[in-house]
Order: C-alpha cells, then structure tokens, then sequence
C-alpha cells in the first residue's frame, strides 16, 4: 500500500522549462525526504523537511512541506539535462519510511 | 567501504530454490532496512531493524520471506521455496539514528530474477 501519492508519474521537458513534482497523502508524517534515483543505483537523499511550511532550497531545487505535514512539492527551475532521474518522496513516522509513487523526469537538451 | 554494500549484485534462481540476499551497512548505523523496488516505482518497505532487534516486519509478504541481522551489523534478507512474483530489486538501507534529519543511505541492491 503506497500512502504517498505522487504526481505526474511521468515528465518529459526541454532544457531550461521549470517544472512542479506533487507528493500526496492523507496521513501526516513527521518528517519529509525527497530523494533522486538514477539507472542502476540506490536513492540518494536531496533534502528532509521536517517543519509544516517549511521551505528548502537546494540551488534550483525548491522544496516545500504543507502545513499540516500531509504533502510536499519539488519545483526545480530551468531544468537541466542532469536533473534526469526518478524523484521520490518518503514520508517518515514512527522509524518507518513510506516512500510515494516515483515521479520520472526526463529533461531533453 | 563508505558505503551500503548488497551481494549479490544479481541473482537467478530457479523456482523453488531458497536464496540469501546479504547487507553490509555502513558502519556504526544502528537502523538497517529491507525494502522491494519495482522498476519506475517507489521502494516497498519489507522490514527494519534497530541494532540485532527486527523492529517491524509488517512488510513481509508472506512466511517464506524472512530476515535477520544477529550482530546489529550485517543482515540478510531469506527467501524461501522462491516463486516467479518474488522477482524484483532488493534494496538495504542503513540509518545512522533515529533523528528526524537521519537519512537512508541506500546501497545498490540485487536484482533477483526467477526463473
């Protein structure tokens, strides 16, 4: 059972657009992670949120928690053809991480 | 290594065969854990541990997964009697603490296919 939703599942965009990554759930976390995959390897963490609106950015990455620490966003800006992966959310509670749907993002030169 | 370390890196197994998949965490994390990544999605949690403890192993899919970490260091996850649907990428993770801003360090998993 996925209880992170997220959302588009799949994102194909031309170098330079701006772009917005949805994680949703009904269930409240006490933390957030947004973590990047590339082919053939593990997750590797980007940020944690931990705060309702809290706000985090990571040069061209901006990342927000919702108030009731229910969803999160990822916007990156002026995407680059490195930025290619599979994003993932995972909402922490209680020692245990549920990680969202994956969000595949294709950034073509 | 400064990493998480997964052997076998891939696995073929026959059906109804039992196999071991082995983690190496980093050392010094206290919490180690088991999730199922299908290809495109998000890791599935299987189990985790604190120290040797197995904390939550809700995930299992059914009695013939099981896993152990005897010495709080390295553990190994077991499948047994191993079906085609059991064909997946097995990842660990290690977690250095249980703080809110501890992050899973994930190692490269093995791939296991049934045949």
């Amino acid at each position: 059972t996925q209880l992170l939703e997220q959302s588009p599942q799949f994102l194909s965009i031309q170098e330079g657009e701006n772009l917005t990554v949805y994680c949703n759930s009904s269930s409240v976390f006490s933390s957030l992670q947004w973590y990047r995959q590339e082919p053939g390897e593990g997750p590797v963490l980007l940020v944690t949120v931990v705060t309702g609106g809290e706000v985090k950015k990571l040069k061209r990455l901006t990342f927000q928690f919702g108030d009731a620490r229910k969803d999160s966003s990822l916007h990156i800006t002026a995407a680059q053809p490195g930025d290619t992966g599979l994003y993932l959310c995972a909402g922490e509670r209680l020692a245990q991480f549920y990680f969202g749907t994956g969000t595949s993002l294709t950034v073509i030169p | 290594g400064a990493g998480v370390s997964q052997s076998p890196r891939y696995k073929v197994t026959k059906r109804g065969q039992d196999v071991a998949l082995r983690c190496d965490p980093i050392s010094g994390h206290v919490s180690l854990y088991w999730y199922r990544q299908a290809l495109g999605q998000g890791p599935e949690f299987l189990t985790y541990f604190n120290y040797e403890a197995q904390q939550d192993k809700s995930g299992l899919p059914n009695d013939r997964f099981s896993a152990e970490r005897p010495e709080g260091s390295i553990s190994t996850l077991t499948i047994q009697r191993t079906e085609q649907r059991d064909s997946a990428m097995y990842r660990c993770a290690s977690r250095k603490t249980g703080g809110l801003n501890s992050p899973l360090h994930f190692g490269n998993g093995t791939r296991l296919t049934v045949t």
